[in-house]
């Protein structure tokens, strides 16, 4: 059955950097896009990025542009985000999510946490 | 990017039916049929529940169905039952190859 689970959540202080992760399993990984999608506390749903199934195009909503990198190692059916410049209002929790089809989002993990704070 | 705009809670008993709007521009929901619906849980990931406005996963049940005119898709569930009690956000792919998704709405059932 399809698995994601995302790892490399935690504390950090504003200004630093954190990368997290998704291993998938149990579907063809380099077949598909992969996003990862944020959820401030008590907050809404917010899209973050999105890589094609190749890593040939990446997207990113203007809030975490030019500080959030999205990347995979299809060798490794294994998603990534590298986070840098983390600021307060990036305190979410964050999902990957498997592109079932086009911006369709069939699959999740069950979300790792990132708290921004001094 | 702003959020779709969704109504911030709904409410009804049990048995009947409750719609929940999502209106966004012609750069998203109104340009192309790409609107997805989910469903949370407190404390859950988010659950897809309908795909491409108004198709249903495998598994998910034909009490829920979506539609769409212009730029404002809806979601309908029929005969409310109390484990449909959760958060519904909509979602549309973008002109800008990008996702967006709605404010989230609260369904509360009596």
């Amino acid at each position: 059955q399809v698995q994601l689970v995302e790892s490399g959540g935690g504390v950090v202080q504003p200004g630093r950097s954190l990368r997290l992760s998704c291993a998938a399993s149990g579907f063809t990984f380099s077949s598909f896009g992969m996003h990862w999608v944020r959820q401030a506390p008590g907050k809404g749903l917010e899209w973050v990025t999105v890589i094609s199934y190749d890593g040939s195009n990446e997207y990113y909503a203007d809030s975490v542009k030019g500080r959030f990198t999205i990347s995979r190692d299809n060798s490794k059916n294994t998603l990534y985000m590298q986070m840098n410049s983390l600021r307060d209002e990036d305190t979410a929790v964050y999902w990957c999510a498997r592109e079932g089809g086009k911006s369709l989002l069939d699959y999740w993990g069950r979300g790792t946490l990132v708290t921004v704070s001094s | 990017q702003s959020a779709l705009t969704q109504p911030a809670s709904v409410s009804g008993s049990p048995g009947q039916s409750i719609t929940i709007s999502c209106t966004g521009t012609s750069s998203d929901v109104g340009g192309y049929n790409y609107v997805s619906w989910y469903q949370q849980h407190p404390g859950k990931a988010p659950k897809l529940m309908i795909y491409n406005v108004n198709n249903r996963p495998s598994g998910v049940s034909n009490r829920f169905s979506g539609s769409k005119s212009g730029s404002t898709a809806s979601l309908t569930i029929s005969g409310l039952q109390a484990e449909d009690e959760a958060d519904y956000y909509c979602s549309s792919y973008t002109s800008s190859s990008t996702l967006v998704f709605g404010g989230g709405t609260k369904l509360t059932v009596l």
